[in-house]
């Protein structure tokens, strides 16, 4: 089945400072895979995806994410944080080949101080 | 707006009384998903649908049940909620397979079950 780990439940960084949020998945199929950002108090939005396209994908607000098969990674980055980027970011997987699910991961508090 | 609006925002209810936590969205979205959140666990899904009238169960169903009449509209009905389903609800719709296209999560819902 396939599963995501995300390592550091909080990271905490300056404002100005290189942002690293790391995923590591597991799948036995080609995965779709997505990062999504909760700021407080709202849902869940799309950061950015991988669909097997190119391996760096960019997203909204600066952030970026590069897709490395041989380690099975895909950590998000953005090199100088902003205030604003504090909220939880999730990582998550697709299941399977059928693509009907989505699989979580426990998710990263990023804690940006002034 | 494009959006998913959830209903009610917080609620405070006791063990054994029925209560349905309403989903609606605007995009004529056909998938609509549920899942809770929990600190430490990240999101998992409860239940899930692909179109009117088709629903499946997700990771962690017991307890709850959907129905999806209508293509907007899809309520989580909690028959006799008990303490441990107490957490943070999401709904979530996208144009497609979750594990392939943007999910547009609503703004939760808070549930305390005493």
């Amino acid at each position: 089945a396939q599963s995501v780990t995300q390592l550091g439940s909080h990271v905490s960084v300056s404002e100005g400072a290189l942002v690293l949020l790391r995923c590591n998945y597991s799948s036995s199929v080609p995965p779709y895979l997505f990062w999504y950002v909760q700021y407080p108090n709202q849902g869940l939005q799309l950061l950015l995806k991988y669909t097997s396209a190119a391996t760096l994908v960019k997203g909204i607000n600066g952030f970026e994410a590069e897709f490395k098969k041989s380690e099975t990674s895909f950590h998000l980055t953005k090199p100088s944080a902003h205030m604003s980027d504090a909220a939880e970011y999730f990582c998550a997987v697709s299941e399977g080949t059928g693509f009907q699910k989505l699989v979580f991961g426990t998710g990263t508090r990023l804690l940006v101080s002034p | 707006e494009a959006q998913v609006t959830q209903n009610p925002r917080y609620l405070i209810t006791v063990t054994g009384k029925k209560l349905t936590v309403t989903c609606s969205q605007n995009m004529n979205h056909e998938y609509m998903s549920w899942y809770r959140q929990d600190p430490g666990l990240g999101l998992r899904q409860i239940y899930y649908s692909m179109n009117v009238e088709a629903t499946d169960k997700g990771d962690v169903p017991e307890g709850y049940k959907v129905s999806r009449k209508e293509k907007r509209n899809f309520p989580l009905i909690l028959e006799s909620p008990s303490p441990n389903q107490t957490s943070l609800y999401f709904c979530a719709s996208s144009p497609g397979l979750a594990g392939r296209e943007t999910q547009y999560f609503g703004p939760g819902t808070r549930l305390l079950v005493l």
